[in-house]
C-alpha cells in the first residue's frame, strides 16, 4: 500500500516564476492536508481539501497561494509569482475521512521549495 | 490559545537513558494529541498518539501521557538507542482535522 506521494521532491525557481507542487493521497483517502515548514520550525497548517471542495483554507495566504483537489488526479499547491520568502518545505498529509477517521494523518516526503 | 508549546528545543541522552519531551496548550477544545518524529530531510512519521478520553498510553518504548486538566501531555522513550536520534515534534487537534505543531525537540542520543 503506497503512502502519500508528492512530487516533485526538489523544486527550484525563480523569483516571479510559478511553483506546482503534486500529493497523491494513500489509496483509500480522500482527505488532503498541506503544511508548510520553516527550518528549525514545526509544520503549519495551510489548506484541507476533499475531492473537488476546500475544506478549509484559513492558513494559506490570500494572494498568489492556491489549491486544488480534482476529481482525478493529485491534489496540486499551486504558488504564483514565488518570493524568496516561500523558500520552504511543503508536507501533504491524508487521512481516511471526516471526524475521528481524520486522524492519524500520513505525510508524504514533501517538496523543498528554494527560490533563487 | 491556538499554539502549543514545546520544551526543550534541544535534549541529550545518553544511550539507554530517558528521554522526556513535554508540551503544553491552553485551549479546552483539543482532544487529540499525536507525536510525529522527523530525521533530517525525512517525512514526519506518526510514532504515537493519544486521545482526550485516555491518560496514559504506552507502545514498546514509546510512550505518551496527557493531563486534560492541566493541558500539558509528554512523551516518554525509554532505553534511548542511536537510532532514536531525530527532531520530535508534537501536536494538536481540535474536532476532525487541522493539527497545530510545536516548535520540535532536536533528540541527540550519545552512544
Amino acid at each position: 500500500n503506497a503512502g502519500v506521494m508528492q512530487n516533485p521532491r526538489h523544486l527550484v525557481r525563480r523569483r516571479g516564476q510559478e511553483a506546482r507542487l503534486r500529493c497523491s493521497p494513500m489509496k483509500g483517502h480522500s482527505h488532503v492536508y498541506w503544511y508548510r515548514q520553516l527550518p528549525e520550525e514545526g509544520l503549519k497548517f495551510m489548506v484541507y481539501l476533499q475531492k473537488e471542495n476546500i475544506i478549509d483554507e484559513s492558513g494559506m495566504p490570500k494572494e498568489r497561494f492556491s489549491a486544488e483537489f480534482p476529481k482525478e488526479g493529485p491534489s496540486i499547491l499551486r504558488i504564483q509569482q514565488v518570493v524568496r520568502g516561500d523558500s520552504a518545505a511543503y508536507f501533504c498529509a491524508s487521512s481516511p475521512g471526516a471526524g475521528p477517521s481524520n486522524q492519524p494523518q500520513h505525510f508524504g516526503d514533501g517538496t523543498r521549495l528554494s527560490i533563487l | 490559545g491556538e499554539n502549543v508549546e514545546q520544551h526543550p528545543s534541544t535534549l541529550s541522552v545518553q544511550e539507554g537513558d530517558s528521554a522526556v519531551i513535554k508540551c503544553t496548550y491552553s485551549d479546552s477544545a483539543s482532544n487529540y494529541f499525536p507525536w510525529y518524529k522527523q530525521e533530517l530531510g525525512k517525512r514526519p512519521q506518526l510514532i504515537i498518539d493519544i486521545r482526550s478520553n485516555v491518560g496514559e498510553k504506552k507502545d514498546q518504548r514509546i510512550a505518551v501521557t496527557l493531563n486534560k486538566t492541566a493541558k500539558h501531555f509528554s512523551l516518554h522513550i525509554t532505553e534511548t538507542q542511536p537510532e532514536d536520534s531525530a527532531v520530535y515534534f508534537c501536536a494538536k487537534g481540535a474536532g476532525s482535522y487541522q493539527l497545530t505543531f510545536g516548535k520540535g525537540t532536536k533528540l541527540s542520543v550519545i552512544p
